[in-house]
């Protein structure tokens, strides 16, 4: 167990609807990242917070949006989903903002239909 | 640009035996760090290994191994005594200059009894 937790584990749902995964970092972890794994396009990384801050983006779509709250939860939110957002979706933690060890949460499986 | 390649898709190993998965990394930082991730078919991420560009040992954590040689940028994983549980895909992956993590396209280990 990593200490990150991910909610919901799965989700379905249809094209054109909207939904948001939740993140809580590990204890003491002021930094959250984001990360899409799908069979196409491998893991990438979406977006990082820390502290409540924006700090890096990295290929995220305009239809999806993340933020991180004072108690330094992270939602992200998907929009108008289509069919080729059907992924893993992963929420990771790190103490501070670079080059430490990133410890994941155990997904959000997603399912566009 | 930063580039992790993996070139062994798969790999078998017989049980108790050492098994190494490559790992080749390009990038233009001259501070970055390498991981290794395994990821069991239940779909959790799991960290193994970290291996800082300065460093000058080899990182170790139990079993597993990091064989890092700069100058041929590469950071093959080398598993000792696999065990079944050992069974999984595993990833490398690299940050720099910037806090993502750039991953490979991972290598799926079975072991066999």
């Amino acid at each position: 167990d990593s200490g990150v937790t991910q909610t919901p584990k799965h989700l379905i749902t249809a094209t054109g609807q909207r939904v948001t995964l939740r993140c809580s970092p590990r204890s003491g972890d002021l930094s959250v990242y984001w990360y899409q794994q799908s069979l196409d396009q491998g893991l990438q990384f979406l977006i990082q917070y820390y502290n409540g801050e924006e700090r890096a983006k990295g290929n995220i779509l305009e239809r999806f949006s993340a933020q991180q709250f004072p108690d330094l939860h992270s939602e992200l939110n998907l929009s108008s989903l289509e069919l080729g957002d059907s992924a893993l979706y992963f929420c990771a933690s790190s103490t501070q903002q670079s080059r430490e060890t990133q410890y994941f949460g155990p997904g959000t499986r997603l399912l566009v239909l | 640009a930063q580039k992790i390649t993996q070139t062994q898709p798969g790999m078998f190993v017989q049980e108790k035996e050492a098994v190494t998965l490559d790992c080749t990394y390009d990038t233009s930082d001259q501070s970055y760090g390498l991981f290794w991730y395994k990821q069991p078919s239940s779909g959790e991420m799991i960290f193994l290994i970290y291996q800082g560009s300065y460093d000058e040992q080899n990182a170790t954590e139990g079993r597993y191994s990091l064989n890092f040689q700069k100058a041929r940028k590469s950071a093959n994983l080398v598993i000792s005594a696999s065990q079944l549980g050992d069974s999984a895909m595993y990833f490398c992956a690299m940050s720099g200059a910037t806090n993502k993590l750039i991953f490979g396209t991972g290598t799926l280990l079975a072991v066999q009894p």
